[in-house]
């Protein structure tokens, strides 16, 4: 199975600042024949299901707000928020999508400071 | 509007069983890939298994806990996704969701119902 591990487990932002979240996974999801990512990122807010974010690593789903934005590639990845505002607080988790069984990474708390 | 509604949780006994079912609403449900994934009180996500469409095979893949253990399938002419679950253990309680996957698109779960809650509990 691909392990999908992300960074920090919690972090707080003051509003407006950048948070960064990290996610690594223990075997590339870049498929070499298509050059593609197969790796998502999703955001939970309290008592709601995930949302889908970001698919392909940085392909932002409609009606995102396009201070989120992914990056990387391989098997190191990052999603990044440009600047925080109070909505943006949920658990957010990366997700590959290369191989089964689907994993996920286990979450990233974000607070505001 | 996409729409994807599960119900069917509830308290069951360990070693029992429970079925769980999703409707879907605002997308082609015949094309679509379907999965089950769950989320223990206060902890991550984990997938449980996924039901490709009848034209790509309507073949199962299942999680390794599971296997052997829950079932899922699909009736296209209710839109209804189904997750039949047995020989239930104390670590199976969790919520419940049911998302859908539209492979042009590519794997990813691209919508999510509101989950229903299965606790296993003596």
């Amino acid at each position: 199975d691909i392990v999908m591990t992300q960074s920090p487990d919690s972090l707080a932002v003051s509003l407006g600042e950048r948070a960064t979240i990290n996610c690594k996974s223990s075997q590339s999801v870049l498929y070499s024949s298509n050059n593609q990512n197969y790796l998502a990122w999703y955001q939970q807010k309290s008592g709601q299901p995930p949302k889908l974010l970001i698919s392909w690593a940085s392909t932002r789903e409609s009606g995102v707000p396009d201070r989120f934005s992914g990056s990387g590639s391989a098997t190191d990845f990052t999603l990044t928020i440009s600047s925080l505002q109070a909505e943006d607080v949920a658990v957010y988790y990366c997700q590959q999508y290369y191989t089964l069984p689907l994993t996920f990474g286990g979450g990233t708390k974000v607070e505001i400071k | 509007e996409v729409q994807l509604v599960e119900s069917g949780g509830g308290l069951v006994k360990p070693g029992g069983s429970l079925r769980l079912s999703c409707v879907a609403s605002g997308f082609s449900f015949t094309n679509a890939w379907m999965s089950w994934v769950r989320q223990a009180p206060g902890k991550g996500l984990e997938w449980v298994g996924r039901l490709k469409s009848k034209t790509a095979g309507g073949t199962t893949d299942y999680a390794a806990p599971v296997k052997g253990r829950f079932t899922i399938s699909r009736d296209d002419s209710k839109n209804t996704l189904y997750l039949e679950m047995n020989a239930l253990k104390t670590e199976d309680t969790a919520v419940y969701y049911c998302a859908n996957t539209d492979p042009p698109r590519g794997y990813q779960l691209l919508n999510w119902g509101q989950g229903t809650l299965v606790t296993v509990s003596s």
